[in-house]
């Protein structure tokens, strides 16, 4: 079974602040891991995915797989970046994406 | 492009009452979703039709039923709504190779706010 998990259902930190959403997750197989991000009463839309080694609007995701964790970062917090943030989970079942309880992040001015 | 568009918007309906969601997408996506969510427990998968013709139960299936109309339609029904199924429904579309996510991305729908008094 594939599981997500993000500890902290609130996080508040103030501008220009680092911030880190914590995600761990299990999974038997070879994970792909995501972040997905929804502001406010909007559609939920993907903000990285480990694949890409990107970073999307400054933030940044490493996939460490000794501690099953895909934690997101940014080190200098915004006020646009208040959002309700999910990591997600993909397998080799292909159409299966598992998604954590969400973190929904305040940044205060 | 209007990518997945779901209907309606917003519903209030009463215990017991029917009603269908319908959602569409105009990407040519080969698989649909159908998540609630909740406050506090995240995005649940309802059902999800990997491919035109097939459905499949998520985490969460009971008390709703679903058809994959054609590729680029994926309807929700509650046959009997119960106040436990007050939640904000969200289709999604995703393309799809091989068995694997990578490099696929998740499109969802705006949502659609159903509240059963």
């Amino acid at each position: 079974a594939q599981r997500v998990t993000q500890p902290e259902k609130l996080l508040s930190v103030f501008k220009g602040a680092p911030v880190e959403l914590k995600c761990n997750y299990s999974y038997s197989g070879s994970p792909e891991l995501f972040w997905y991000v929804q502001y406010s009463r909007q559609r939920l839309q993907l903000l990285l995915r480990h694949i890409s080694r990107e970073s999307i609007k400054g933030f940044t995701a490493d996939l460490n797989k000794g501690e099953t964790s895909f934690h997101l970062k940014k080190p200098f917090a915004q006020e646009e970046d208040s959002a309700m943030y999910y990591c997600a989970l993909g397998g080799s079942s292909g159409s299966r994406l598992t998604f954590g309880e969400g973190t929904q992040l305040t940044v205060n001015p | 492009n209007a990518g997945v568009t779901q209907t309606p918007k917003f519903q209030v309906l009463k215990t017991g009452q029917s009603m269908t969601l319908q959602c569409a997408q105009d990407m040519n996506h080969n698989s649909m979703y159908w998540y609630r969510q909740d406050p506090g427990m995240g995005l649940r998968l309802i059902y999800y039709s990997a491919s035109e013709g097939t459905t499949d139960k998520g985490e969460v299936p009971n008390g709703y039923n679903v058809s994959r109309l054609n590729k680029r339609e994926f309807s929700l029904r509650l046959e009997s709504a119960a106040p436990s199924q007050t939640s904000v429904y969200f289709c999604a579309s995703s393309e799809r190779t091989g068995q694997k996510f990578s490099g696929n991305t998740i499109y969802f729908g705006e949502g659609s706010w159903l509240t059963v008094v």
